[in-house]
This record gives C-alpha cells, structure tokens and sequence, in this order.
C-alpha cells in the first residue's frame, strides 16, 4: 500500500521557538493532505486541509497563523509550530490522498510526538 | 455535518471472545465508513472501509463490520480475540466536500483489552 512518511518522529523545543514537521508521500503523488492533532487519550481532530499549490483550508478554531502549513509540492506538506508553547505538545499526525475522483482513500504517517517546555 | 460515537471508550474481552465494538453515525447524504486501529505512539492503520456494494465488509486481521443503513451503524466484530489486538479503534466517516477531497470525521475511539 501506500506510505506516508513524517519527520521527525519525536521532537523536544523550549516555549517561543518554532517547530516544523514534514510529511512526505513516498511512492505516490498526494495531492491533498490533511494535518490533525490528536491528545492523550483522545480522538484525532483534524487542523487543516491543503491542496498541492494552493493555500491550506483550517478548521474552525485552528489558528492559520499559529500552525502554518505549506504544501509545495505533490509528495510533500509542512506544518510549522510557530512559536510553541507548552499547551501545543501534542501528536501531530497527517495523512495524504491521491486524489481524483469522488473517493480518496487516506493514507496516514506515523505522527509527531511535539513536547515543548 | 456528519459525526460519529462510538460506544464505550473502553471494552476488555478474555482472549478467544467475541470482539464487538460499536459506532453509529449520522449523514445526510451516503457516507463512506472507515475502522482504523492505532497502536501506542504510532499512526493508523486501516482495518477496513465501506463505500458501495456488499454491506459486510471483511478486513484485515480476522475484522469485519456491516453497514447497516436502517440503524446508521458500523460495528467492528471478530469471532476470537487475540492478544495482539490490543489497540485503540477509531470509526470513521467521510465527507464529500464540493471540492472532491474527502474529509474525515473520526469517532472519540475505543480502547480494546485483551485479557489472557
């Protein structure tokens, strides 16, 4: 099947610095790809949507200046975590689709586990 | 807008057991459903999916589930619990968005123990 790839795995900032994790599509072109957060304990909650080449869609109450995303290319989504704080730890967990189509299956990376001090 | 439960956030099962989890959801409009299983710290795994045709739908893992339209439901079954399947279980649904991508909306999960 399908892989979805998500750097880095782990990541430790102190409060203020930004953090940017990636999601790469290895073997297809994605040509939509979703970010979504996921607690402890809790549900995933999706962020946003992006499209290749175009700006990302947010969900109610996601901050779009707070978690930039950027989708450059088919095979590749960055969210950036600008200027982190402790309330944003979270797994950070994205997932591509290849597009075309009424239905896109998801193909989901492996997450992000951000702790920030 | 569509959403999901899932009822009981957490189910323990003797090894061997029935595994039935359950989830219900609401759409107006033919949904897509999806049970997804996530290990510890990992991403999801897809256990199955239903979109059209056949109501019941065998996944991996010895898992299947059968879209029942009348009751909006999507139970997860498998006929013997294995350690192994000790998980998180997500249902989930898709939402045709105008623009042709599919948005998913994920249930609150399941915990699922497997006790020897």
């Amino acid at each position: 099947g399908a892989v979805v790839s998500q750097h880095p795995s782990r990541v430790i900032c102190k409060s203020g610095t930004s953090v940017k994790i990636e999601c790469r599509s290895l073997d297809f072109q994605a040509t939509t790809m979703f970010w979504y957060r996921q607690f402890p304990k809790q549900s995933l909650m999706l962020m946003a949507t992006s499209n290749e080449g175009s700006k990302a869609t947010y969900e109610q109450g996601v901050e779009k200046d707070k978690f930039l995303i950027n989708h450059a290319s088919l095979t590749l989504s960055t969210l950036t975590v600008t200027s982190a704080h402790p309330e944003d730890s979270s797994f950070y967990i994205c997932s591509a689709g290849e597009g075309g189509g009424v239905y896109n299956e998801q193909f989901f990376g492996p997450g992000t586990r951000l702790t920030v001090l | 807008a569509q959403s999901v439960t899932q009822l009981g956030s957490h189910v323990s099962v003797s090894e061997g057991a029935l595994v039935l989890l359950r989830c219900n959801y609401s759409s107006s409009v033919p949904p897509y459903l999806f049970w997804y299983v996530q290990y510890p710290n990992q991403g999801l795994q897809l256990l199955l999916k239903y979109t059209t045709g056949a109501t019941l739908v065998k996944g991996i893992n010895g898992f299947e589930a059968e879209f029942k339209k009348s009751e909006t439901s999507f139970h997860l079954t498998k006929p013997s619990a294995h350690m192994s399947d000790a998980a998180e279980y997500f249902c989930a649904v898709s939402e045709v968005m105008k623009t042709s991508y599919d948005k998913v909306i994920f249930g609150p999960g399941t915990s699922l123990s497997v006790i020897p």
